[in-house]
């Protein structure tokens, strides 16, 4: 079962930033938070990971409370091709089954012109 | 190129045949793994290989048989392809590292079974 709880769907204008938000109330503190995303018909798709700390490349920024309850992905200046859905991960990291991603439901988000 | 690629994009097969999905990377990832896409479950994990000649089952196994001679190529095998085995399949592979790790996906083979 997914432990993770994400919106069904957001909307953001085409150039505003995307908030997308991740509720792990349950993770432990071996446990990182990563961030996939899929576009129609492709591959899912890494962004972005973190374990404690904020984290931010080229796609995406990170941020993570500090009783890491919860997170959210921000996309600063989004896009028509960010239209896709989001899921929130959430797993140990290491060999053997606990590389087994658990992808929930994920968050569809609508880029709108 | 460098990546993750599978083939074929497309399957279309008959009920009992044997049909056969490629994987390969050109990353030397230790990890690899096979998973379906269907409309209400999500991803599901079929079966993963930590190295060569190493394979463990994931969720949903059943039906599906799988090898890895080599690092770079782990094919997934339907011995008698059923109706309910109509779905989208992803290959990922990732390397472990001291921290956290990522798993790189490839683009999707949609087998329709008739």
């Amino acid at each position: 079962d997914a432990k993770t709880t994400q919106p069904p769907s957001m909307d953001c204008a085409e150039g505003r930033a995307a908030n997308l938000p991740c509720n792990h109330s349950t993770i432990s503190g071996n446990e990182y938070v990563y961030w996939y995303r899929q576009i129609h018909s492709q591959g899912p798709q890494y962004i972005i990971h973190g374990l404690k700390n904020n984290e931010t490349n080229e796609m995406a920024s990170l941020i993570i409370t500090e009783d890491r309850k919860s997170s959210t992905l921000i996309l600063p200046h989004a896009t028509l091709r960010d239209t896709a859905v989001y899921y929130c991960i959430v797993r140990v990291a290491g060999g053997g089954a606990t590389n087994k991603l658990i992808f929930g439901t994920g968050t569809l988000l609508a880029v709108q012109p | 190129d460098a990546g993750i690629t599978q083939s074929p994009r497309y399957k279309i097969t008959e009920t009992g045949r044997q049909v056969t999905l490629m994987c390969h990377q050109t990353w030397s990832h230790s990890y690899m793994f096979w998973y379906r896409q269907d409309l209400g479950h999500g991803l599901r994990l079929i079966y993963y290989s930590a190295a060569a000649d190493i394979t463990d089952k994931g969720e949903v196994p059943d039906g599906y048989v799988v090898s890895r001679s080599k690092t770079e190529n782990f094919p997934l095998t339907l011995e008698s392809a059923t109706r309910s085995q109509t779905s989208v399949y992803f290959c990922a592979s990732c390397s472990p590292g001291a921290g956290a790790d990522t798993q790189y996906f490839g683009p999707g083979t949609r087998l329709t079974v008739l």
